[in-house]
């Protein structure tokens, strides 16, 4: 079983929709991350999160430690938000970092 | 402010070669980390230096090295190169050092991506 793992793999919604993607770990985590990742490579960092919520236009992430849960809410989604979306902890133990597989998003107008 | 560049871009070579990847961090950011990329494995964190020292590293055989200079900038060392090495190779930067291999906010450069023949 991997330490983390993501759902779904692959996403289609259409514009305006309501997306969730959702992460899920099995190792005790320092912090949480959520990146985002478009076609030809570039990442960027969207929230981190040790706990609660946190919000950023039209992104919110939440985090359930007791749980070991974390996920991304998009709303009213756009074609400029097809992406891939990655899940990355920090894992205290072993003072690393791992990243989830992975979910491919693509809004359709 | 200029944001985290990589070169080169797009590199080729030949199984048994060896490469030097290079990255500028933002101006002021202390730390580069660095992470390979590749569809079978997903991202994985290779190591990340701050202040010129190697602070963490993940689990990648000695082939791949790295260092960092005075002025921030990073390079990696890939030797003897394998098919499998394959990959895009991205790094990021931030004003100070993860405590767990996490940074409170990372910037990522472009990448450099590696075929292998």
């Amino acid at each position: 079983k991997n330490e983390v793992e993501q759902s779904p793999q692959n996403l289609t919604a259409q514009e305006g929709e309501f997306i969730t993607i959702n992460c899920s770990y099995s190792v005790g985590i320092s912090a949480l991350h959520w990146l985002q990742q478009h076609p030809g490579g570039g990442i960027v960092s969207l929230f981190m999160l040790s706990s609660g919520k946190k919000k950023h236009g039209r992104l919110i992430a939440t985090i359930n430690i007791q749980e070991k849960h974390s996920s991304l809410h998009i709303t009213a989604s756009h074609p400029r938000d097809s992406a891939v979306y990655i899940c990355a902890v920090g894992v205290t133990s072993y003072d690393k970092v791992i990243f989830g597989p992975g979910t491919s998003l693509s809004v359709i107008p | 402010k200029a944001g985290v560049t990589q070169t080169p871009r797009y590199l080729i070579k030949t199984r048994g070669q060896q490469v030097t990847l290079s990255c500028s961090p933002i101006s002021g950011h202390r730390s580069v980390s660095w992470y390979q990329q590749t569809p079978g494995q997903g991202l994985q964190f290779l190591f990340e230096y701050f202040s010129e020292t190697q602070r963490n590293k993940g689990n990648f055989p000695g082939r791949f090295s790295g260092r960092q200079f005075s002025n921030s900038r990073s390079e990696m060392n890939v030797s003897t190169l394998e098919l499998g090495d394959s990959a895009l190779y991205l790094c990021a930067s931030s004003l100070q050092f993860s405590l767990a291999g996490i940074s409170n906010e990372q910037f990522f450069g472009p990448g450099t991506r590696l075929t292998v023949l």
